[in-house]
């Protein structure tokens, strides 16, 4: 059984640029939600889709926007890049169904280390 | 908002007892999880407490009180392996935020 997989896992950019990246959640999760770590911090919660809609959002610009697909897997997308957006991009899915998709279980792939130049 | 308090660091020998305490500002609580992650790793769930007392699995437990907004992670019979950081993260705003802690790194000496 594969567990949550994100590509690519790593990534330079310069600033201003645009990135996507993509995760692929465990199978038989319906909840995807994506996570921002700076380096010694904790993850920062950016977004979590289910059924193809943004439910929840954090306290993120509107640079960072999201998409969800039919079979669950997720993209993340930064637009204008900064060099504060250099970071590991975490995904993270569940099995919420209508619950919070925060209560349950979250497993979290290996994620995408971003460098903004 | 949210915030969140634990230790940054803490340090033991294998075998010993260690204690992570973790403190909590949200409206709207709904529950405390605990995640592990190695250096260059992803978070691994370890706990979730929804409601007071003492949850346990296996070496770890984790332990809430609601009304004192206070929770901790117990890791029993140390080993090597248990060096990672260690983070907690509040569920509140009923349901539609999820804020971690700032975590604390254990390291286990020999």
């Amino acid at each position: 059984d594969a567990g949550v997989t994100q590509s690519p896992t790593h990534l330079i950019k310069t600033r201003g640029q645009q990135v996507t990246l993509r995760c692929s959640p465990k199978s038989g999760h319906d909840t995807v939600s994506w996570y921002q770590q700076a380096l010694g911090q904790g993850p920062q919660f950016i977004f979590q889709y289910y059924e193809e809609e943004e439910r929840q959002r954090g306290n993120f610009p509107d640079r960072f926007s999201g998409h969800q697909f039919p079979n669950y897997s997720s993209e993340l997308n930064v637009n204008a890049l900064l060099l504060g957006d250099s970071a590991l991009y975490l995904c993270a899915s569940s099995l919420a169904g209508t619950s919070s998709g925060f209560t349950d279980t979250q497993y979290f792939g290996p994620g995408t280390r971003l460098t903004v130049l | 908002g949210q915030s969140l308090e634990q230790p940054s660091e803490v340090t033991a020998v294998e075998g010993a007892i260690v204690q992570i305490n973790c403190t909590y500002q949200t409206s709207g609580f709904y529950g405390l999880s605990w995640y592990q992650q190695h250096d260059g790793g992803a978070p691994t769930f370890l706990s979730y407490n929804a409601l007071d007392g003492l949850e346990e699995t296996g070496r770890f437990s984790s332990f809430l009180s609601r009304s004192d907004s206070y929770g901790y992670l117990l890791l029993q019979e140390l080993q090597m392996k248990d060096s990672a950081s260690y983070f907690c993260a509040v569920c509140g705003n009923y349901g539609q935020n999820f804020v971690f802690g700032p975590g604390t790194r254990l390291s286990v000496l020999p």
